[in-house]
């Protein structure tokens, strides 16, 4: 079955400093990848997403890269802010067939920036 | 334009009671799914309308039902509550249903608490 593997948190930074946070994935075909993001005592929100291999999503700083052969969809900010302090998810959602119309999502990382 | 909004907020439910949980979906969106959000773990679908029609279902038991109005707002409803029910329940709207570069918007959700 399709499933997303997010690296374990919690996550600490200083503001300032570089960011990763690794997702891989497990699906067949070409799924389409997402990051989510969720503040404190809120909903999801779409950060970026990308449809096809080799795609970069953008936005606010942050990227992320399709890569087909190593299944996988980091996460990347050059400089975080206080503000990016978040729980941050990653999902997948199949091209076609059983279970193309939901997301598989991973269980979360938090991260925390500090001034 | 207004997001996805969903009410209430937050419910206190005892266990065995009933609830329904209210979304409305973006303007122009005819697809809205539901997704539970346990504590500190991603969320899971649970299921999609698209015209009024199920269109697809999580793994979750049939106390879970929904259903989608002809302005394109879902109700979702679950009977017999049980305190593992406790969770954030989020409504997400498409445009469409089975692309899987169709975006899915998330609500802020509703917080059930089961006593």
């Amino acid at each position: 079955g399709n499933s997303v593997t997010q690296m374990e948190g919690p996550v600490t930074l200083s503001e300032e400093a570089f960011l990763t946070i690794n997702c891989t994935y497990t699906a067949t075909g070409y799924p389409s990848l997402f990051w989510y993001v969720q503040y404190p005592g809120e909903g999801l929100q779409l950060l970026l997403k990308a449809t096809k291999a080799d795609d970069k999503g953008s936005n606010k700083g942050f990227e992320a890269t399709y890569r087909k052969e190593t299944t996988s969809f980091h996460l990347e900010k050059g400089s975080v802010q206080v503000s990016d302090s978040a729980v941050y998810f990653c999902a997948l959602r199949p091209y076609s067939g059983a279970g193309s119309y939901q997301l598989t999502f991973g269980k979360g990382t938090k991260l925390s920036v500090i001034p | 334009d207004a997001g996805v909004t969903q009410s209430p907020t937050h419910l206190i439910k005892t266990r065995g009671q009933h609830v329904t949980l209210r979304c409305s979906p973006i303007s122009g969106h005819k697809s809205v799914s539901w997704y539970q959000q346990v504590l500190g773990q991603g969320p899971q679908f649970i299921f999609q309308y698209y015209e009024k029609e199920e269109r697809g279902r999580g793994n979750f038991p049939d106390r879970f039902s929904a259903r989608q109005f002809p302005n394109y707002s879902s109700e979702l409803n679950v009977n017999a509550l049980l305190l593992g029910d406790s969770a954030l329940y989020l409504c997400a709207s498409s445009f469409k249903t089975s692309v899987s570069t169709d975006t899915q918007y998330f609500g802020p959700g509703t917080r059930l608490t089961v006593l």
